[in-house]
């Protein structure tokens, strides 16, 4: 069955530190990948997404990803980290059947 | 925009009453989708509509459960008869681009006591 596996259940960074939250996939085929982030008593909130071309995406709130077909990753990245960015972040991915699974998410916590 | 609404934000009902949990999407977009989030089971899709139409249902967990998206602006998803199992947070979430949910209601936290 097609899968997201997000390593890392909780991340500790110190602000201003940078940042990478680990994502895998298993859809064979050229995937369509999406980053999402929820903050505590919200709804999830798009960052980015790849569907082909560059490698590298830009995305809102100062984070990237990078696909790595070699690896089956999709890895998020920020350079400096502001304390605002405490949330859990999900990795997602596009199945043959349409539908977008999402990975167990990771819990990021950032110290002052 | 005002964005997806979901109401109530929170619901506490004894086990075996009738729940319906509902949504407004944002204005112009013809896909919605209905997701549970629990501590065990992550993020699962229940059900896609697109143009009101439900596409993929595979997702909804049995015969208790049931969506309706009688119209472009609201949809319901309703629980009967509740178990305690079904305590999750429940959210919609609507999109302009097909299957891919693009845009999160705040959830409505569901407690089956």
């Amino acid at each position: 069955a097609q899968s997201v596996t997000q390593p890392d259940i909780h991340i500790t960074v110190s602000e201003g530190a940078s940042l990478e939250l680990r994502c895998n996939y298993s859809y064979g085929a050229t995937p369509y990948l999406f980053w999402y982030v929820q903050s505590p008593g919200q709804g999830l909130q798009l960052l980015l997404k790849y569907f082909s071309g560059d490698t590298l995406v830009q995305g809102i709130k100062g984070f990237e990803a990078e696909f790595k077909r070699s690896q089956s990753s999709f890895n998020l990245r920020k350079p400096s980290v502001h304390w605002s960015d405490a949330a859990e972040y999900f990795c997602a991915s596009k199945t043959s059947y349409d539908k977008v699974i999402f990975g167990p998410g990771t819990s990021l916590s950032v110290i002052p | 925009d005002a964005g997806v609404i979901q109401s109530p934000r929170h619901e506490v009902t004894e086990m075996g009453q009738e729940v319906t949990l509902r949504c407004k999407p944002i204005s112009g977009h013809n896909s919605l989708f209905w997701y549970r989030q629990t501590m065990m089971r992550g993020l699962e899709l229940l059900i896609y509509f697109n143009n009101n139409v439900p596409i993929d249902d595979s997702g909804m967990p049995e015969d208790r459960f049931s969506a309706k998206m009688p119209n472009a602006s609201f949809s319901t998803l309703k629980i009967q008869p509740s178990e305690p199992r079904d305590s999750a947070v429940y959210f919609c979430a609507s999109s302009d681009r097909g299957w891919q949910p693009q845009h999160f209601g705040d959830g409505t936290r569901l407690s089956i006591l």
